[in-house]
């Protein structure tokens, strides 16, 4: 198994540029995720799915889109990029969060707003 | 809402020397997990805690469940340069589907 597959690694935008940040998971996860980690803030919850056609917003959701057509894969879409957007991006996935499964991350993209 | 935190926010210790981190939650957790991420890595599980008052030890980690469910920690005896990096704790999040509301982390350097 690959695990959470993130797509790209490294990522420099415009301001107002559009894009959408890849990620995949192949151990069947319900549950998928999306943080940012900015230096002293620690993750923040940006949006996350507990199934196929389901989403919901986290903490900080403004200026990022989601969609979740298929259990494997849960794109991370930014409309009009911001600097204030500068982050590292990580996607998780777990099993349920029904007795609160580990989280698995993938390896994260490095995005920086110009 | 929900807010976790978490102290030091860094911390240097010579090799050899104990580390400890706290956390602290803004509401009662039904449970605790710890994350580790190396340098340039992403976070990955350590441990998870339940119980009230729990205690569990993973070789040189130690960690702890406050008695009331709202804090924790995370003990390091001897540190190794194996050790460095930024730890975090993270409890469930009941306005966000029980998705983890994360600590700011506490970033281990170990100096050789």
């Amino acid at each position: 198994n690959a695990g959470v597959t993130q797509t790209p690694k490294f990522q420099v935008l415009k301001t107002g540029q559009s894009m959408t940040l890849q990620c995949a998971q192949d151990m069947n996860h319900e549950y998928m995720s999306w943080y940012r980690q900015d230096p002293g803030m620690g993750l923040r919850l940006i949006h996350y799915s507990v199934g196929a056609g389901i989403t919901d917003q986290g903490e900080v959701p403004n200026g990022y889109n989601v969609s979740r057509s298929t259990t494997e894969d849960f794109p991370l879409r930014l409309l009009s990029a911001a600097p204030s957007q500068t982050s590292v991006y990580f996607c998780a996935s777990s099993y349920s969060t029904a007795t609160n499964e580990k989280l698995f991350f993938g390896s994260g993209t490095q995005l920086s707003v110009l | 809402g929900q807010q976790v935190m978490q102290i030091p926010q860094y911390q240097h210790v010579q090799e050899g020397e104990d580390f400890t981190t706290y956390c602290n939650s803004s509401t009662t957790l039904s449970n605790i997990q710890w994350y580790k991420q190396r340098p340039g890595g992403h976070p990955v599980f350590l441990i998870q805690l339940v119980k009230s008052g729990e205690v569990k030890k993973q070789k040189r980690l130690t960690f702890q469940f406050g008695e009331a469910k709202k804090n924790s920690s995370l003990h390091i005896t001897a540190t190794q340069t194996t050790d460095v990096g930024t730890y975090f704790c993270a409890g469930p999040n009941n306005n966000a589907g029980n998705m983890l509301t994360f600590g700011g982390g506490t970033r281990l350097m170990v100096k050789p």
